[in-house]
């Protein structure tokens, strides 16, 4: 398997512009992950789903965060309008029901709005 | 100007020494923990886990302690190498009634092993 997978790796952009950010789970599970990690705040997490449907999205900042998931393969984070302090590197993750509850991380993407 | 960041705790040890890292929880529902290594521009790695019925679980080189009293977990790696360098973080999980809780993480500490 290959793993948790997320794109773009990389992606600056300007204030106010759309900012999609893009998650491949491991083929099987059923629980995916958003987090933001920053300096000043460590791990934070945004939203979670189980079996596509979005469980907690208590830590989402604001209306401008918003995310889907489409189907078992595929789930977006998207923000719009983005702002500077929206900088920060987002990780999916992802795990399996009835396994070890430890979550598989993606690679991160990192974020820069300028 | 440039915001200050969160200061992380570091650890800096001797290659071949052995490491320990600690950390605090406060939820005492809380009943799995894991410990993570995340490497400079890499996500988390799961390293071990611990449920709450344990106070003691071994991988290779590492250790898992866990003081349930005072909710206290630590990490120790035998024979620290280079590689090891990272920043660690403990994860802690509470199962409320069945339902699924959430990872939870701590602040982390950077580990630097020195050559």
């Amino acid at each position: 398997d290959a793993g948790v997978i997320q794109s773009p790796r990389h992606e600056v952009t300007e204030m106010g512009q759309e900012v999609t950010l893009r998650c491949k789970p491991i083929s099987g599970h059923d629980y995916l992950f958003w987090y933001r990690q920053t300096m000043m705040r460590g791990l934070e997490l945004l939203i979670y789903f189980n079996n596509n449907v979005p469980i907690d999205d208590s830590g989402m900042p604001e209306d401008r965060f918003s995310a889907k998931m489409p189907n078992a393969s595929f789930s977006t984070l998207k923000i719009q309008p983005s702002e500077p302090r929206d900088s920060a590197v987002y990780f999916c993750a992802s795990r399996g029901t009835g396994e070890a509850y430890g979550y598989t991380f993606g690679s991160g993407t990192r974020l820069t709005v300028v | 100007g440039e915001s200050v960041g969160l200061h992380l705790p570091t650890l800096s040890v001797q290659e071949g020494d052995n490491s320990i890292i600690n950390c605090a929880y406060s939820n005492s529902a809380s009943d799995y923990f894991i410990w993570y290594k995340q490497e400079s521009g890499k996500g988390p790695q799961f390293i071990i886990d611990i449920r709450s019925n344990m106070d003691k679980r071994q991988g290779q080189r590492v250790t898992v302690l866990l003081n349930k009293t005072v909710k206290h977990l630590s990490l120790q790696i035998a024979a620290t190498q280079p590689g090891d360098s990272a920043v660690y973080f403990c994860a802690e999980r509470a199962d409320y009634g069945g339902s699924q809780g959430n990872l939870i993480f701590g602040k982390g500490t950077k580990l630097s092993v020195k050559p």
